[in-house]
């Protein structure tokens, strides 16, 4: 069964900090992996999209690896910002077919002042 | 301004009554899909349609109809058969170069 699992579970850190959120999948076969942020009462985001041959991909603050051999991806927030408070979500692609997605349960990142 | 939209953000209903939730693109994307969320669950698969005219059941179907008579809507029926209601129903449609799915901002269900 295809399962993604994400770690912490929620997370507090102080503005300006940084902070890595991790995810473990067991998707197979893998296509891609996205991360996405979810504001509170709202639809998620995409941040970041990841193929087998990426390892590390930006998008401003945010930084998302990859390691495809131990099936494991990290996001890595820097100098993090009051508006980063959401939850952040791992979902992987297993292969063809639009619906072969698998969502994490989130990471719930609080960041205070 | 291109997106998704649903309707209403706020839906309350007594039990046994069935209820519409709508869904908009103008996107022009062929798959739309219907998830929801659960605190502390990822999200789970109601319903998906590829293209016009045609849908298949995701994981958790049961209780949930759909519609697609057009490429930009896809509203989702909450029947009085779905015994646990009470959820944030997201919807979604795929398209561009790197088949990114697209979230609408959602509908908070509750039952009465």
């Amino acid at each position: 069964k295809n399962q993604v699992e994400q770690s912490p579970q929620s997370l507090i850190i102080l503005e300006g900090k940084n902070c890595t959120l991790q995810c473990n999948y067991t998707v197979s076969p893998f296509s891609n992996l996205r991360w996405y942020k979810q504001d509170t009462g709202r639809g998620p985001v995409s941040l970041t999209i990841m193929t087998f041959s990426e390892n590390t991909k930006s998008n401003g603050r945010y930084t998302a690896t990859l390691d495809a051999d131990t099936k494991q991806s990290s996001l890595h927030i820097t100098a993090s910002q009051l508006s980063d408070s959401a939850s952040y979500i791992c979902v992987v692609s297993a292969g063809t077919g639009r619906r072969a997605l698998t969502f994490g349960s989130g990471t719930r990142l609080q960041v205070q002042p | 301004d291109g997106g998704i939209t649903q309707s209403p953000k706020y839906l309350f209903r007594k039990e046994g009554q069935n209820v519409t939730l709508s869904c908009e693109q103008n996107l022009n994307h062929d798959a739309m899909y219907w998830y929801r969320q659960d605190p502390g669950q990822g999200l789970r698969l109601i319903y998906y349609s590829q293209i016009v005219n045609d849908f298949q059941k995701g994981d958790i179907a049961e209780g949930y109809s759909v519609s697609r008579e057009k490429k930009e809507s896809f509203p989702l029926t909450v029947t009085s058969a779905q015994k646990n209601p009470t959820a944030f129903y997201l919807c979604a449609s795929i398209g561009g170069r790197t088949d990114t799915q697209y979230f609408g901002p959602g509908t908070r269900l509750t039952v009465l």
